[in-house]
């Protein structure tokens, strides 16, 4: 348990679709992050956020659409995906640097 | 830019001594994080290196070398459940982002 918390752990989705993945924290943390881990690549930074505000887009398309209502809650808004999004989906917190990630999302795309 | 790399892949006999070297070049630096992920499950945090040196952690040690832009993460006394991958990570200057290397999958064979 490393206090930050998703949901689904995993989603099966149409390219039609429109779901969400959810992401919360309970460690008190300013920042919090989406990452994207695919198979045999680098863990890839897709957001960040610091106090609730968005200080980081890492060139990441316009399909994938973040939300940070407070300081707590992060989600990840996803519509008319490919099948390359396949992936999984990692959250993560961080007050100094340090990233405590949660377990993941593992998103499939049809 | 960032560029951090890692072996891809490492086997090791248990109760055997491996180390994990990473590499890195990287525009700013301030600070590089090993993480441990097992198969399904979350990254999580084992060593943090900022200055030069070797910061020693139980059976982990990490190294850094700043003016090599290389660290190495040694394993001691392995154990089965030591098989994971091991992620190399660089934060950048002002402390908000981590960038990861590909990750280095090690297998621990009896």
């Amino acid at each position: 348990e490393t206090g930050v918390t998703q949901t689904p752990r995993h989603l099966v989705m149409g390219m039609t679709n429109k779901k969400s993945l959810k992401c919360e924290q309970h460690l008190g943390h300013n920042a919090m992050y989406w990452y994207k881990q695919s198979a045999k690549k680098p863990l890839e930074l897709m957001f960040v956020y610091n106090f609730k505000e968005q200080t980081e887009n890492n060139s990441v398309p316009s399909r994938f659409s973040p939300e940070c209502p407070n300081s707590s809650h992060l989600f990840l808004h996803l519509h008319t995906l490919q099948p390359e999004d396949s992936a999984l989906y990692l959250c993560a917190s961080s007050q100094n640097g340090e990233l405590f990630f949660g377990e993941g999302s593992r998103l499939t795309v049809l | 830019g960032q560029n951090i790399d890692q072996p891809t892949e490492m086997t090791a006999t248990e109760g055997a001594i491996v180390q994990i070297n990473c590499t890195y070049q990287t525009s700013g630096f301030n600070g590089l994080f090993w993480y441990q992920q097992h198969a399904g499950e979350a990254p999580t945090f084992l060593s943090y290196n900022v200055l030069d040196g070797l910061e020693e952690k139980g059976r982990f040690s990490s190294f850094l070398s700043r003016s090599k832009g290389y660290s190495y993460l040694l394993l001691k006394e392995l154990q089965m459940k030591d098989s994971a991958s091991y992620l190399c990570a660089v934060r950048d200057l002002a402390g908000n982002m981590l960038t990861f290397g590909g990750g280095t999958r090690l297998m621990v064979k009896p």
